[in-house]
């Protein structure tokens, strides 16, 4: 199945530090999403990016929509225990769900926080 | 709480069975989407139904059938199930007009186990 590359695949870091990770793809999307992932939950939508170059942020969180379309980044900032999860990217629509919704997740990016 | 309810929340059953996994989705909400989650391919989009007619489909394999009902709930089948179809299965809704792209928010997920 399609999927995106997500880096990095793992991140252990102390409570208090900022995170950085990106999502890249060979093809154009026209919307970029960022979902977490606790242990036996369901995604839940954290930041959605509409247009080239968009930054936008929640909370600590703030994501890019990169210019080229084929990328974003997520940030989060002076991190806590509860950041802990899976963090992923989605694309949708462009070139590879032309004319349809559906998402093309990412690998996904696991973050562990230590106190 | 997401407002998307999956049932049941685990299923075990055995080679060669058929199951059948129940998603309702958020109030107002029209399309209804189904992922599998596994440990080796990530989350995969299965497919798409837009107010009870298929719109999009991914990866879902022809053992697998889904459809959406006029209450707009859903169902997807699992047939001939083998042991590679343990994953987890989400569902997701969504308000989402024609050709536009909205957030898709997630189910609590079915945790499916093939013995």
């Amino acid at each position: 199945g399609q999927q995106l590359n997500q880096s990095p695949q793992s991140m252990f870091i102390q409570e208090g530090e900022d995170v950085s990770m990106n999502c890249t793809s060979s093809s154009i999307f026209n919307t970029w999403l960022w979902y977490k992932q606790d242990p036996g939950e369901g995604p839940v939508l954290l930041i959605a990016l509409y247009k080239a170059g968009e930054l936008t942020s929640n909370g600590r969180l703030t994501a890019q929509f990169g210019i080229t379309r084929k990328d974003s980044f997520l940030n989060i900032s002076a991190s806590i225990p509860s950041d802990v999860g899976i963090y992923f990217c989605a694309g949708q629509g462009g070139e590879i769900s032309y004319n349809t919704d559906k998402l093309i997740f990412g690998t996904g990016t696991r973050l562990q926080v230590f106190p | 709480d997401s407002g998307v309810t999956q049932t049941p929340k685990h299923l075990i059953t055995a080679t060669g069975q058929r199951v059948t996994l129940r998603c309702s989705p958020r109030s107002g909400d029209l399309s209804v989407y189904w992922y599998q989650q596994s440990l080796d391919q990530g989350l995969q989009f299965l497919i798409q139904y837009y107010n009870g007619e298929e719109r999009a489909k991914g990866n879902i394999l022809e053992r697998f059938s889904a459809q959406q009902f006029p209450d707009l709930h859903s169902e997807l089948n699992l047939s001939s199930l083998e042991l590679g179809d343990s994953a987890l299965y989400f569902c997701a809704s969504s308000v989402v007009p024609t050709l536009l792209v909205d957030e898709q928010f997630f189910g609590p997920g079915t945790r499916l186990t093939v013995l």
